[in-house]
């Protein structure tokens, strides 16, 4: 089975630009979480995905940061204009629909904001 | 905001030995998970355990859990160097938001 597919790997931009990301869940997962992780720090839930629709995103900066979820499968998660302070890993992870489960992460996204 | 703590953040003992890592959390839990963090990596699921269960088994670790002091803890038996890894512990799930700790960094030295 397929895991969790992430990209790019790698981003380094300069501040006030725009970055986007990529998440594709494992098939069948209807649930698709962002976390932020700052180094050294545990994960922050960014947006959490049921489907199409949003179970929580209370913690998302949404002057700057925005997610969608495509057909209830792929999602994006785009930040504009970055911060330095935003210099991070994203984190895409997905799991059953209604299971509270385990969660199956994909290997981050590392962003770098100069 | 972070639901659970890990106490202590950090952690370094000697192959062969025994990791203990505790985890307090604030609200009423259904469930609650471990997962495990190699650096640079995702993280991986270990355990789950449920609000009606106090203790679980899995292979080498031993997850307990007690409701009315909001705590969990995960020990590692007979560690090896290959569990050096970050370590956190989340709550919630299904559909409530799942939050994670703070993570206890575990060193196994050789």
């Amino acid at each position: 089975e397929a895991g969790v597919a992430q990209s790019p790997r790698y981003k380094i931009i300069e501040k006030r630009q725009s970055v986007a990301f990529w998440c594709n869940p494992i098939s069948g997962h209807a649930t698709l979480y962002w976390y932020q992780q700052i180094l050294g720090q545990g994960p922050k839930l960014l947006i959490q995905f049921q489907n199409n629709g949003v179970v929580d995103d209370s913690q998302l900066p949404k002057d700057r940061f925005s997610a969608e979820r495509l057909k209830g499968v792929d999602s994006t998660l785009k930040i504009q204009p970055a911060k330095l302070e935003d210099s991070a890993v994203y984190l895409c992870a997905s799991s059953f629909d209604g299971v509270p489960g385990e969660l199956f992460f994909g290997e981050g996204s590392r962003l770098t904001v100069l | 905001s972070q639901q659970g703590e890990e106490d202590p953040q950090a952690l370094s003992i000697q192959e062969g030995e025994n990791a203990t890592m505790n985890c307090s959390y604030k609200t009423s839990i259904n469930n609650l998970q471990w997962y495990r963090q190699n650096s640079g990596r995702g993280l991986v699921h270990l355990i789950l355990i449920r609000s009606n269960e106090r203790e679980k088994h899995s292979g080498r670790l031993r997850v307990t859990l007690d409701t009315s002091k909001k705590s969990s803890s995960l020990l590692i038996t007979a560690s090896r160097a290959a569990d050096t890894a970050s370590y956190f512990c989340a709550t919630g799930g299904g559909y409530q938001k799942v939050t994670f700790g703070i993570g206890t960094k575990l060193q196994v030295i050789p």
